[in-house]
Order: C-alpha cells, then structure tokens, then sequence
C-alpha cells in the first residue's frame, strides 16, 4: 500500500555542520507535508510544514523543501547542533473529500546523531 | 498554554486486565487523536475525533480496544483484556482549525503488559 518512508535510517554529523533529511512519499494526492523532532521520552514536536503549492519553506535554522515531480520531501537543518540530536519524522495529510483533516500518517523516523 | 496531558506516563499490567490511558487535550482544540508507537510499525493512527465525536477508528486493533471523548477536554483509551502484544507508547495529540493541520502531542504513556 501507499506509505511515506526514509531513505537512511540514521545520520551522523559534526556540531556545525548542515544536516539533510529526506523523505519518499507516493501518494501523490498528498497536499500538506510536516516535520516533527522527538526526542527520547517525549513526545513528537513541530518543526515545519509545507503545503504542495509551494516548493520551499523556512524556518528558524531549518528548511523543508518538496519536490512533487519525484515525491521527494527533505528536511535541511543548518548550523546542526547537538541539541538537535532526535529521530526526525515526515508526515502526510492525505486528504478525502475534507473528512480527514489532521489525520496525519507518519514515516518510519531518522535518527540524527550530532557529535560534538 | 499547558499542552496535551497523558496519563499515566507509565503503565505496567498483567496480561489479562484492563488498561485505561487517559488524555486532557490543549483546551480549544476541537480534535483529538490517539496514536500508537512501535518500533516495528512506527506511528499508527489509531482513532480521532472531532467536536468529541469519532471521526475515524479504522486503525483501532481490535475489538479490545475501546475509546471515548464524553467532553471537550478529556479522552480515554481503554484496553481489555490486554496482551504483550500491546505494549507499546501511546500518544494522544490534538489540533484545532485556527492552528492549520499540524498535530500537538502529549508526552505519551509508555504500556507495558508481561
């Protein structure tokens, strides 16, 4: 069936550098795609949302660019900082005749590891 | 603004008994949802509600698995019997319209039935 998943599982990088974060979705009704940080015992936060009538957002530090041609969502974090070490989830709001609004449906989560 | 609360944050039971997880969502917010989480399946939708009325619980397991939203500003999620097979962390996260589709999660309850 239809899901949203990672290419890399995990991802390590050094204080300072830029991280990059992708995602595959394949259903291509999908309009509005978000990324959430959670960090151990807790639950997952906001980072930053795109909706498909866009191509790129930003944030505070970070980036969510979307590619519809090739189903392709990446999360770019500058600067990384180890305080940004958590797994990284995409989501999709696969929508249906307006009935399933906020009912998001998650990839399998990045783990990102910012040594210091 | 004191976000979404679980309760417990953890819970641990005997196969067999009865399990109740219970959720206070961001007052304001007029959906609520149930997920579970797992290292195999990940993220899984397990129910939601809107204006305290189940929208959709296709991803609920089975018929062990019941959930109620009597008010605005309480959920529960109850299990029974319950199994191994349930241990896991369930999340209850809630949104409203004003604040577009992105989802607020509580801190989650870590189950764990031996």
């Amino acid at each position: 069936g239809e899901s949203v998943g990672l290419h890399l599982p995990t991802l390590s990088v050094q204080e300072g550098d830029n991280s990059i974060i992708n995602c595959a979705y394949s259903n291509s009704a999908s309009d509005y795609f978000i990324w959430y940080k959670q960090e151990s015992g807790k639950g997952p936060q906001f980072i930053i949302d795109i909706r498909s009538n866009m191509d790129k957002r930003q944030g505070q530090r970070v980036t969510v660019l979307l590619n519809k041609t090739v189903k392709h969502l990446s999360l770019q974090i500058a600067a990384t900082q180890p305080g940004d070490s958590a797994v990284y989830f995409c989501a999709e709001n696969r929508r249906a005749g307006g009935t399933s609004y906020g009912k998001l449906t998650f990839g399998q989560g990045t783990i990102l590891t910012v040594h210091p | 603004d004191a976000g979404v609360i679980q309760s417990p944050r953890h819970e641990v039971t005997e196969m067999g008994q009865e399990v109740t997880l219970r959720c206070k969502p961001i007052s304001g917010h007029n959906s609520l949802f149930w997920y579970r989480q797992t290292m195999m399946r990940g993220l899984e939708l397990l129910i939601y509600f809107n204006n305290n009325v189940p929208i959709d619980d296709s991803g609920m397991p089975e018929d062990r698995f019941s959930a109620k939203m009597p008010n605005a500003s309480f959920s529960t999620l109850k299990i029974q019997p319950s199994e191994p097979r349930d241990s896991a962390v369930y999340f209850c996260a809630s949104n409203s319209a004003t604040r577009g589709e992105k989802l607020f999660f509580g801190s989650g309850t870590q189950l764990s039935v031996l």
